[in-house]
């Protein structure tokens, strides 16, 4: 079993759509990371999270340290949000380690 | 403009070649680390430095060296290339602050190395 978990795999959505993709973990976490991955490979960090909820914009991460999970949401989905979600975790006891999600694929079709 | 640069972004060596991929942070940044990025394994990392001279090894460390003489420089070293080494590599940086800062990872745009 992979240490950090993302559902689902793969994700199409209309337009307009609210959108969420979940992180489970396995370990305590000092940190979790949310990435997005753009079609040309750049990657961007969207949240750093240690408790709570963050909001930017149309996205939205919460975070519940209890039950180890996170979620990202995205409100009024569009196609530019078309891209690779990554959930990263770092470990209480692993320093500056990141451990990865395989990644959630989305598409938002107009 | 804070970024992370890499270099170089494409490269196709063959088996045994010494190559060295260069990653440079102009954000002042203590951390630094190198990932690979593979179909179906998601992203891993090679190797992390908390600042000059202090590295370690991350979850996939065989087959590459770094080193951090410089805090803004922090090159990925492939003694000996192989096939397997074939891969998307990332380098990235953040600032030092405490675990429940709001320090964001900053990635370089990616080499894609293919190794014959």
């Amino acid at each position: 079993k992979n240490e950090v978990e993302q559902s689902p795999q793969n994700l199409t959505a209309q337009e307009g759509e609210f959108i969420t993709i979940n992180c489970s973990y396995s370990v305590g976490i000092s940190a979790l990371h949310w990435l997005q991955q753009h079609p040309g490979g750049g990657i961007v960090s969207l949240f750093m999270l240690s408790s709570g909820k963050k909001k930017h914009g149309r996205l939205i991460a919460t975070i519940n340290i209890q039950e180890k999970h996170s979620s990202l949401h995205i409100t009024a989905s569009h196609p530019r949000d078309s891209a690779v979600y990554i959930c990263a975790v770092r470990g209480e006891t692993s320093g500056s380690r990141l451990t990865f999600g395989e990644g959630t694929q989305l598409t938002v079709n107009p | 403009e804070a970024q992370v640069t890499q270099n170089p972004r494409y490269l196709i060596t063959v088996t045994g070649k010494k190559l060295t991929v260069t990653c440079s942070q102009n954000m002042n940044h203590e951390y630094m680390s190198w990932y690979r990025q593979d179909p179906g394994l998601g992203l891993r990392q090679i190797y992390y430095s908390m600042n000059v001279e202090v590295t370690d090894k991350g979850d996939v460390p065989e087959g590459y060296k770094v080193s951090r003489k410089e805090k803004r420089n922090f090159p990925l070293i492939l003694e000996s290339p192989s096939p397997n080494q074939t891969s998307l590599y990332f380098c990235a940086s953040r600032g030092r602050g405490s675990p429940l800062s709001t320090d964001t990872q900053y990635f370089g745009p990616g080499t894609r190395l293919t190794v014959l």
